[in-house]
């Protein structure tokens, strides 16, 4: 079974310009979460997706982050227009069945985003 | 949101058993206790979870205190590639999903 997958593993862009995460999720999970690690803080949850509804995006930190997952199935994460503050390490994760806390969540490799 | 405390760093000689505490005092009655590890330059990766009983699987076993304050991960036989950040985190039982990442323990696994 694949697990989840993430594009690019690195981005380099400027201050200013967009960039676009993609995730893959494990097949058939319909929990899809998007969570950050920027340089030197804890990893912090973004926002949570049930199929193609967001059911939880209180950890997006501004306008300028837009989560979308069309279709139930791969989600995209857009920054528009990003800033240095943005440079860190985004991942996804999966997990199969809506509101099971006893449910694992399966993460990606990331991507590492820089702004320059 | 911080629920956990956790020693920053350990070291553990590698074949030896490497347990590592976490406390949670502030636990109530629906939360797990669930453990995760990130290995360097990849996503973090799910390791056990627990709610009142000793659990075991082929990866860890988690030691969780009868009054359920405090609970100990424990890898039996380290080896180097257990040399990582590892995470306790409590979660209720339904309601929100996410994970709430502090800053963990950095286990050192020494050669």
């Amino acid at each position: 079974e694949a697990g989840v997958t993430q594009f690019p593993s690195h981005s380099v862009i400027e201050k200013g310009q967009t960039v676009t995460l993609r995730c893959d999720p494990i097949s058939g999970h319909d929990n899809l979460y998007w969570y950050r690690r920027v340089m030197g803080k804890e990893i912090k949850f973004l926002l949570h997706f049930v199929k193609e509804s967001k059911q939880d995006e209180s950890g997006m930190p501004n306008n300028r982050f837009l989560a979308e997952r069309t279709g139930g199935t791969y989600s995209t994460l857009k920054v528009q227009p990003a800033e240095l503050e943005d440079s860190g390490v985004y991942f996804c994760a999966s997990s199969p069945l809506p509101g099971q806390a006893t449910y694992e969540q399966y993460f990606g490799p990331g991507t590492r985003l820089t702004v320059t | 949101d911080a629920k956990t405390t956790q020693p920053p760093s350990m070291d553990c000689a590698e074949g030896r058993a490497a347990n590592l505490p976490c406390n949670h005092s502030t636990i109530s009655g629906n939360e797990y206790v669930y453990w995760y590890r990130q290995i360097h330059s990849q996503g973090p990766q799910y390791i056990i979870h627990g709610l009142k009983n000793n659990e075991t699987n082929e990866m860890a076993s988690l030691i969780i205190t009868e009054d359920r304050k405090s609970s100990t991960l424990i890898l039996p036989h380290a080896t180097l590639r257990d040399t990582a950040v590892y995470y306790c985190i409590v979660r209720p039982r339904a309601g929100a999903n996410n994970l709430f990442f502090g800053t963990g323990t950095r286990l050192t696994v020494i050669p």
